[in-house]
């Protein structure tokens, strides 16, 4: 059991924009910033967002980051085939010092 | 380039030790601190064990906790992980990973330069 909430699974078609949500408690995204994930098939996990909704280098401005209160979402716009992957929100949480929590994950297809 | 290479994973049998190793380049070590994040087969991530840059703060999960040892080497630009008492459900492959900001310290910044990953098996 994540300590993050996110749906399992998500779809859109090339072009569209999804979105993934994720939640957690005021002691995690309430109060630290959220970060996500990107993790494709076969591969190590990749930062795509930071601090809430900035994007490292390199990281296409089609992903954008969102956080209202305990929740965070993720949002893709102009879906593409590549974007086809495990999305993980993660977060600092002040419950215990050094403890970091993520979400299970969500696998999104494009279809 | 930065980059991190973890090595070490093997089949273990339950009850067995293993200790896994990250080798980091490109970037002062010293200034980052750095974790361990594991994914079990076909599962997410699972947020393992930290350390501080010095080295001198360490955390631990609750599901390792006892059971593990993380450790630095900042000469040699390495990272440990020893595991002991291992058990099937520590089956994973085991991610070296980078904190992004360089206070040497964690609660801030993101994971954001990650290893390969390194299997570890613990099965009889």
């Amino acid at each position: 059991q994540s300590v993050l909430t996110q749906p399992p699974s998500a779809s859109g078609t090339p072009g569209q924009r999804v979105t993934i949500s994720c939640s957690g408690t005021n002691s995690n995204i309430g109060t630290n910033y959220v970060y996500w994930y990107q993790q494709l098939p076969g591969a190590a996990p990749k930062l795509l967002i930071f601090g809430n909704n900035r994007r490292p280098s390199g990281v296409p401005d089609r992903f954008s980051g969102s956080k209202s209160g305990t929740s965070a979402s993720l949002a893709i716009s102009g879906l593409r085939s590549e974007d086809e992957a495990d999305y993980y929100c993660a977060a600092w949480d002040d419950s215990v010092s050094g403890r970091a929590v993520f979400g299970g994950g969500t696998q999104l297809t494009v279809l | 380039e930065v980059q991190l290479v973890e090595s070490g994973g093997d089949l273990v049998q339950p009850g067995g030790s293993l200790t896994i190793s990250c080798s980091a380049s490109g970037f002062t070590f010293i200034l980052h601190a750095m974790y361990w994040v594991r994914q079990p087969p076909g599962k997410g991530l699972e947020y393992v064990s930290a350390i501080s840059g010095n080295g001198d703060d360490t955390y631990y999960a609750d599901s390792v906790k006892g059971r593990v040892t993380i450790s630095r080497d900042n000469s040699q630009n390495m990272l440990y992980l020893q595991m002991s008492s291992l058990r099937p459900e520590d089956t994973a492959v085991y991610y070296c990973v980078r904190d992004q900001n360089t206070y040497g310290y964690w609660g801030h910044d993101a994971f954001d330069i990650w290893g390969q990953g390194t299997m570890v098996t613990v099965s009889s």
